[in-house]
């Protein structure tokens, strides 16, 4: 059964400080990995999606990597700012739509 | 952009109650989804479709109904309400073979 992990659970950095948030699984035969932003109270918006066959997408500020052979993702968000303050979670697709396994989050606070 | 709308933001209901979640969407796709989601415990996948009138269980079926009549809209059931089901319900929709999911805003749910 995979299993997905973000660690730090909750992270508080000054304003304009590049971050990285961590996200691991336990089987790497996956098809893709997504990562999302959560404001509290709120859906989940999609943010980056990378392929099993990819090693990287970015989008403005934030760049995903993905290790499939060590069972690891990162976000990195670059010259962080107030408004990037939220949950950003991973989920990783294991085999088909009903096989996406979500980890609980990274709360991020960045300070003005 | 896609757009999943879900019909309330918050609602209220009595321990016994039958209560209808409503999800639409607006960019054709096939598949949808309801989750809910529990603090510690992340997202969980109640039940999905991947067709008009064709539904699966997913991991945390018990006590919950789906009905998805039209395609575009895809409604959730709780035959009796109870109060292990207060949590925060998230409708989704997808593409065939699950690639980017788009949530709702979420239906916060209190059963009191």
């Amino acid at each position: 059964k995979q299993e997905v992990t973000q660690i730090p659970a909750a992270l508080s950095v000054p304003e304009g400080e590049n971050l990285v948030l961590n996200c691991s699984f336990t089987d790497s035969a996956i098809y893709n990995l997504q990562w999302f932003r959560q404001d509290p109270g709120k859906g989940l918006t999609s943010l980056l999606l990378i392929q099993s066959s990819q090693r990287e997408q970015t989008s403005g500020r934030l760049n995903a990597s993905l290790d499939k052979s060590s069972g690891r993702s990162t976000l990195y968000i670059a010259a962080s700012q107030p408004g990037d303050s939220a949950t950003y979670l991973c989920a990783v697709n294991s085999g088909g739509y009903q096989k996406v396994t979500f980890g609980i989050g990274t709360k991020l606070q960045v300070i003005p | 952009d896609v757009k999943v709308t879900q019909s309330s933001r918050y609602l209220v209901k009595r321990t016994g109650e039958k209560v209808f979640l409503e999800c639409v969407q607006d960019m054709d796709h096939e598949n949808m989804f309801w989750y809910r989601q529990d603090p510690g415990l992340g997202l969980r996948l109640i039940y999905f479709s991947y067709d008009v009138k064709m539904k699966e269980k997913g991991d945390i079926p018990e006590g919950y109904s789906v009905s998805r009549e039209k395609k575009e809209r895809f409604s959730l059931i709780l035959e009796s309400a109870s109060t292990n089901q207060t949590s925060m319900y998230l409708c989704a929709s997808s593409l065939p073979r699950g690639l980017v999911l788009f949530f709702g805003s979420g239906t916060q749910l209190s059963v009191l």
